[in-house]
């Protein structure tokens, strides 16, 4: 069974470009969440989705968009790309997230120069 | 809003011993959980144990357990018979049970390095 897959595992973009992030989560999960780890910190929550609406957003501007679709896998774009959107994305999905918790992917490497 | 604290940026072990990893919490909220999650080099967040604040009891997988002390906001992790594959970024994290149900908070993660 596979768990969340995450692609690319590395990117590198150019300041003022977009990008697309894509996950498939876990199979049977419907609920899937997006997180932004910069270096040496903890993941902080940009949303969250279920039923291919987004139903949570944390604090992060609307350069940060997503998408989650019928299959439930899941897209972040982020655009007009900055310095500091630099960073680790995971992707984590879950069936019910207080119940089981979240599984995460290995996440994609974003470097923006 | 809540927050995480986890006060130990990095920490190390000597094989087969046991080692505590301390977080702290902040909410006004009393029905929540909390996880601890652990992080080694490959980047993936694995989840390593898990607790539901309205139960006393602390919870327990295998080599690793919980003491969960529900007024003083503390919920520490405690490693027995550590083992090298053990070495990893553990962060505890935070879920409320309603209104923003499903969304973590995370601390800023301990290093532990288990040494041979």
């Amino acid at each position: 069974d596979a768990g969340v897959t995450q692609s690319p595992t590395h990117l590198i973009k150019t300041r003022g470009q977009q990008v697309t992030l894509r996950c498939s989560p876990k199979s049977g999960h419907d609920t899937v969440s997006w997180y932004q780890q910069a270096l040496g910190q903890g993941p902080q929550f940009i949303f969250q989705y279920y039923e291919e609406e987004e139903r949570q957003r944390g604090n992060f501007p609307d350069r940060f968009s997503g998408h989650q679709f019928p299959n439930y896998s899941s897209e972040l774009n982020v655009n007009a790309l900055l310095l500091g959107d630099s960073a680790l994305y995971l992707c984590a999905s879950s069936l019910d997230p207080t119940l089981y918790g979240y599984t995460f992917g290995s996440g994609t490497r974003l470097t923006v120069v | 809003a809540q927050t995480v604290t986890q006060s130990q940026p990095e920490m190390s072990v000597q094989e087969a011993e046991t080692v505590t990893l301390s977080c702290t919490y902040d909410t006004s909220e009393n029905n929540y959980y909390l996880f601890w999650y652990k992080q080694p080099p490959s980047r993936q967040m694995i989840l390593v144990i898990r607790q539901e604040a309205y139960k006393q009891q602390n919870a327990t997988e295998n080599r690793f357990s919980v003491n969960f002390q529900k007024a003083a906001k503390s919920f520490s992790l405690k490693i027995s018979d550590s083992q090298l594959g053990d070495t990893a970024m553990y962060f505890c994290a935070f879920m409320n049970y309603g209104g923003s149900q499903g969304n973590l908070i995370f601390g800023k993660g301990t290093k532990l390095s288990v040494k041979p």
